[in-house]
């Protein structure tokens, strides 16, 4: 099992919330990811790091942000809520080998319904 | 269009037989990996099989690597019910300076028991 935490698992929420989703990782590594993953259907990219206090987006356009301040937590915020951020948001994390893509070590994901 | 994409979408078969998917790519990569998701779980890192390999096993896990072809194979042999999940494979696309892993949507493999 890697080491690699999200809270809370399962969440539902109403329109217009704000919440923040958390994944902390104690291996230590620079580079941790958000992915989106609809049920059945494949991971996207939508946020990540290379390390402390760098952000970047990814390849899905989303509504959230993200920050890294600590190297073991990275923490994905919706100001407000929509229904059609409902899905499954993936943390995962990785040493960064400066080039090439290594090992992603992932958490257990939080579900997220917004009614 | 999808980097990387699995074939089957889904597989069924009977405890005891061999399981085997498909991932074919577009563009070329520096290594591909495989992952397994139990349902409504994160995914688990299987294997990671690199552009100058051509086959790498682990367990009852055999991986092919087909660069010309740009595609790539999983087998399991000797299934288990345990090993019912998605399997996803994974490539790296360095672009623009950022590395990225980009999966396909899943092959969803079901073992009877």
């Amino acid at each position: 099992e890697a080491d690699i935490y999200q809270t809370p698992r399962y969440l539902v929420i109403g329109t217009g919330k704000k919440i923040t989703l958390e994944c902390s990782q104690t291996m230590g590594h620079d580079k941790m990811y958000w992915y989106q993953q609809d049920p059945g259907m494949e991971l996207h990219l939508i946020h990540y790091s290379y390390g402390v206090n760098s952000t970047e987006k990814g390849d899905l356009s989303s509504e959230s942000t993200v920050s890294r301040i600590r190297t073991e937590h990275f923490p994905l915020t919706l100001e407000s809520a929509r229904p059609s951020h409902t899905s499954q948001y993936l943390c995962a994390s990785s040493e960064w080998a400066g080039g090439v893509i290594d090992t992603q070590y992932f958490g257990p994901g939080t579900r997220l319904t917004v009614l | 269009s999808q980097q990387g994409e699995e074939d089957p979408q889904a597989l069924s078969i009977q405890e005891g037989e061999n399981a085997t998917m498909n991932c074919s790519y577009k563009t070329s990569i520096n290594n591909l990996q495989w992952y397994r998701q139990n349902s409504g779980r994160g995914l688990v890192h299987l294997i990671l099989i690199r552009s100058n390999e051509r086959e790498k096993h682990s367990g009852r896990l055999r991986v092919t690597l087909d660069t010309s072809k740009k595609s790539s194979s999983l087998l399991i042999t000797a299934s288990r019910a345990a090993d019912t999940a998605s399997y996803f494979c994974a490539t790296d696309l360095n672009q623009g300076g950022s590395e990225k892993l980009v999966f396909g949507k899943g092959t969803k493999l079901t073992v009877n028991p």
